[in-house]
């Protein structure tokens, strides 16, 4: 079974560009959340879908936005880059409710910033 | 204000020896615990877990202590091997909430 996919896997963007990363969650799972975890820190809560529907948001600027489609997949788009955005961005997926506690993630996506 | 905090940023063990990873948290609404371990230019992958209605989880060479009262869990990796060196990074979650991540260890496995 195919675990949780991302593309691409690595980009190189300039400031003030924008960025689209994209993610498949594994196969049944309805929940998709994006991380965001740079050098030296720990992963950070970005936004939660839940059925189409953000169900959380983390501390991040409005220059970050997500959606999830129909099948469940997701995307996360940054508008106007800058420096700071480089970055590893992870999307995780989980089965919803008691079932769902393991939330499993995706390879991620290296974001460069120049 | 760090919810979860790994205090040790590195760790070296002798292959065949026991790793103990330290987590401490302040939240005390997190229910439920997970210890992923990366690799670079990897994902995190889930490697144990444990609710906060257990004191213990074992798996294999991988075992969890959840200690409440003290708001402290531990990994315990029984005997080391040199594949184990990674980072690991300790969760916390409360119901459906995001996952609050520690920092990270690094442990490193000497043969």
């Amino acid at each position: 079974d195919a675990g949780v996919t991302q593309s691409p896997t690595h980009l190189i963007k300039t400031r003030g560009q924008h960025v689209t990363l994209r993610c498949s969650p594994i196969s049944g799972h309805k929940s998709v959340s994006w991380y965001q975890q740079v050098l030296g820190q720990g992963p950070q809560f970005i936004f939660q879908y839940y059925e189409k529907e953000e169900r959380g948001r983390g501390n991040f600027p409005d220059r970050f936005s997500a959606r999830q489609f129909p099948n469940y997949s997701s995307e996360l788009n940054v508008n106007a880059l800058l420096l700071g955005d480089s970055a590893l961005y992870l999307c995780a997926s989980r089965l919803r409710g008691a079932a769902g506690n393991t939330i499993y993630f995706g390879e991620g996506s290296w974001l460069t910033v120049v | 204000d760090q919810q979860v905090k790994q205090n040790s940023p590195s760790l070296s063990v002798q292959e065949g020896r026991i790793s103990i990873l330290n987590c401490d948290y302040t939240n005390s609404m997190f229910d439920y615990f997970l210890w992923y371990k990366k690799y670079p230019a990897e994902g995190p992958t889930f490697l144990i877990s444990i609710s906060s209605i257990k004191d213990k989880n074992e798996d294999g060479r991988f075992t969890v202590f959840l200690n409440k009262s003290a708001k402290h869990l531990s990994l315990h990796i029984v005997p080391s091997q040199p594949g184990d060196s990674a980072v690991y990074f300790c969760a916390a979650k409360s119901g459906n909430t995001p996952l609050v991540f520690g920092k990270g260890t690094r442990l490193s496995v000497i043969a």
